[in-house]
This record gives structure tokens, C-alpha cells and sequence, in this order.
């Protein structure tokens, strides 16, 4: 299995509290990403990183920000959690080129 | 824009009834398109990566191909425990993946 860890698996939280989900990967790849998904809509990418400190918006990005201060950690914060953002969340690293992509086991975070 | 197109949404099939799933995508300067396997609660899984067009791949029940508009996941003499979402996806240089919106199958005894 690809060295790749989302923590924590399970979240509850409250509206307009921040909250920060964490992908720990081993596999030195370069690139990683946040998707969120829901039903009817599959995997939606949230933000990208292709290096360290070197990232970027997906098509939801809004509400949502990134750090990656090295290689092996990519954060995801909610800066003030909304009912809308209750979500399994997904992480998923891929080298350079058309490598695949592996995934972590995901984050599913409920916003009451 | 890059965009890979899946269908059908769900297909649902008797125990042995081949099939196929549709990955349809335009992304420019395809470099690698992926197949997926999501079971329920769990994250995708890596089933098969196409490179080329005429490239096949197989894994079990499942083979993959790949031509220059479309991929195509064909499933032989499906059991129960193929039951899953697959998921295709498409990468070009250092553009970030996207992913198709899966095809839910159920396959009955």
C-alpha cells in the first residue's frame, strides 16, 4: 500500500469553528491533493500542491486554504466551518509525469 | 477545458453478464489515464494506468483499453464482489487529475 495518511478518519464539529484535516505521506511524490466528495457530484478538487510551499486553487477551493511546508505534509484548514462543508474528504499523492495516484483511506467531517 | 465524461451512473447486472463502462475524455496532452475502484467508506483504488492509444490492460475479470477519445473498462462474467463505483481519471503534463463521476455497479447473484 502507498505510504499515505489522513488524519483524523472522523470529525464532528461545530459551524464557524476552524478545523484542520492533515495528509502524511512516505513516498517523497511531488504532487498532492485535496478532493472533497458527494454524492451526485464524485470527487471534486478542493486545492493542489506541486512542491513545497508551491500551491494552487481546484474548482471548490472557496472556504478552504493549504499549507505544505515540506514534502511529506499537505494541511487542509476550514477556517470557519459551514453546514455545506460536511464531506468525506480525500488525499491523494502522485509523482511526476502520467504516474498514478494513490489515495488515503479519507476524512469524513460533519459540520452541525 | 479538460473533462472526462463517465457512463452510464449506474449499470446493475446478473452474476456473468460481460459489460462494459465508458470513460469518455477531452484532455489535452494526455499523458495517463487512470481507472479506479471505490468501494463504500473506503478511497479509491489504483486498478490500471493506459498510456497510449491501443494500449490494453488486464487484471481478472477486468480489462482495460484506451483509444485516442475514449477508454473503455470491460468487465467478463462479473461476480457480486465486483460491485464498486469506478472511477476514471485523466492527467496531462503537471496539470492536476480529473476525475470522471463514476459508474456505480451492482452486480446480483
Amino acid at each position: 500500500d502507498a505510504g499515505i495518511t489522513q488524519s483524523p478518519r472522523h470529525k464532528v464539529t461545530e459551524t464557524g469553528t476552524p478545523v484542520t484535516l492533515r495528509c502524511h505521506q512516505t513516498e517523497n511524490h511531488r504532487y498532492m491533493y485535496w478532493y472533497r466528495q458527494d454524492p451526485g457530484h464524485g470527487l471534486r478538487l478542493i486545492h493542489y500542491s506541486y512542491g513545497v510551499k508551491d500551491t494552487d486553487k481546484g474548482e471548490v477551493s472557496d472556504g478552504y486554504s493549504v499549507s505544505r511546508s515540506k514534502t511529506e505534509d499537505f494541511l487542509l484548514t476550514l477556517e470557519s466551518a459551514t453546514s455545506s462543508q460536511t464531506s468525506v474528504y480525500f488525499c491523494a499523492i502522485h509523482g511526476t509525469g502520467g504516474t498514478e495516484a494513490f489515495f488515503g483511506q479519507g476524512t469524513r467531517l460533519t459540520v452541525v | 477545458e479538460d473533462q472526462v465524461t463517465q457512463s452510464p451512473e449506474a449499470l446493475r447486472l446478473q452474476e456473468g453478464e460481460s459489460s462494459s463502462l465508458n470513460c469518455s475524455y477531452t484532455v489535452s496532452g494526455l499523458r495517463g489515464l487512470f481507472w479506479y475502484r471505490q468501494d463504500p467508506g473506503k478511497g479509491p483504488e489504483f486498478l490500471f494506468t493506459l498510456y497510449s492509444a491501443g494500449e490494453e490492460k488486464e487484471k481478472e475479470r477486468l480489462k482495460a483499453t484506451l483509444t485516442k477519445k475514449e477508454s473503455f473498462l470491460h468487465i467478463t462474467a462479473p461476480k457480486p464482489e465486483d460491485s464498486a463505483t469506478y472511477l476514471c481519471a485523466g492527467v496531462s503534463g503537471n496539470t492536476p487529475l480529473v476525475f470522471g463521476k463514476g459508474t456505480r455497479l451492482s452486480v446480483i447473484a
